[in-house]
């Protein structure tokens, strides 16, 4: 069974400040996800990554994945409120079929 | 963009009746989707992986003969929880992939209560 572990589970911080939620794996993966979910509403997705050490970024995000693609961590550079939300990490597993499994979340709140 | 659209956003129904949910890509052609339940302040739970053409693989534990689902065409997938009880009540999300690309685009949810 793989299982995507996620630090922290709850986080809340002043506005401005700077974050890292880290998600990790015993497994590797071939790509991983990273999704935005808010109340209520279905998760959006923000990144994929696919080979080991790559860095993206979005605006004040930045995604890396680990070298050997067992892990991954979300940096969110100067949090604004908008930022606030549940934050997942979802890696795909190739077994005889392929599917999508999450991580348990980081829910974030950032205080004006 | 890849939209998804989920239906009904929410359902509420009387325990021992039977829900239908419907999954539409809206501008692709979806081969894979995939069914998930959340729980309040949990993640998303894998119940179920349906091809076009083809029966859905349940995930373990989730039983096939009270959520039934069907994937008839490359933009419809449909979930429907057979005599729901009150612990069926849940937030249903559905993602579709395209072809073999790796992101899924999710669905709005579907809260169902049943009481």
């Amino acid at each position: 069974t793989q299982l995507l572990e996620q630090s922290p589970q709850f986080l809340s911080i002043q506005e401005g400040e700077n974050l890292t939620v880290y998600c990790n794996s015993s497994s590797v993966f071939s790509s991983l996800q990273w999704y935005r979910q808010e109340p209520g509403e279905g998760p959006v997705l923000l990144v994929t990554v696919v080979t080991g050490g790559e860095v993206k970024k979005l605006k004040r995000l930045t995604f890396q994945f680990g070298d050997a693609r067992k892990d991954s961590s979300l940096h969110i550079t100067a949090a604004q409120p908008g930022d606030t939300g549940l934050y997942l990490c979802a890696g795909e597993v190739k077994t005889s079929y392929d599917k999508v499994i999450f991580g348990p979340g980081t829910s974030l709140s950032v205080i004006p | 963009g890849a939209v998804v659209s989920q239906h009904p956003s929410r359902v509420i129904c009387k325990s021992g009746t039977s829900v239908k949910i419907e999954c539409r890509s809206l501008d692709f052609q979806a081969t894979t989707m995939f069914w998930y339940r959340q729980f309040p302040k949990q993640s998303l739970m894998l119940m179920a992986t349906s091809n076009e053409g083809s029966k859905a693989t349940y995930e373990q534990g989730v039983e096939k003969d009270k959520f039934l689902i069907n994937h008839a065409s490359l933009t419809l997938s449909t979930l429907t929880v057979t005599s729901a009880h009150p612990e069926d009540s849940s937030f249903y999300i559905c993602s579709a992939r395209r072809g073999t690309k790796t992101e899924a685009f999710f669905g709005q949810g579907t809260r169902l209560t049943v009481v």
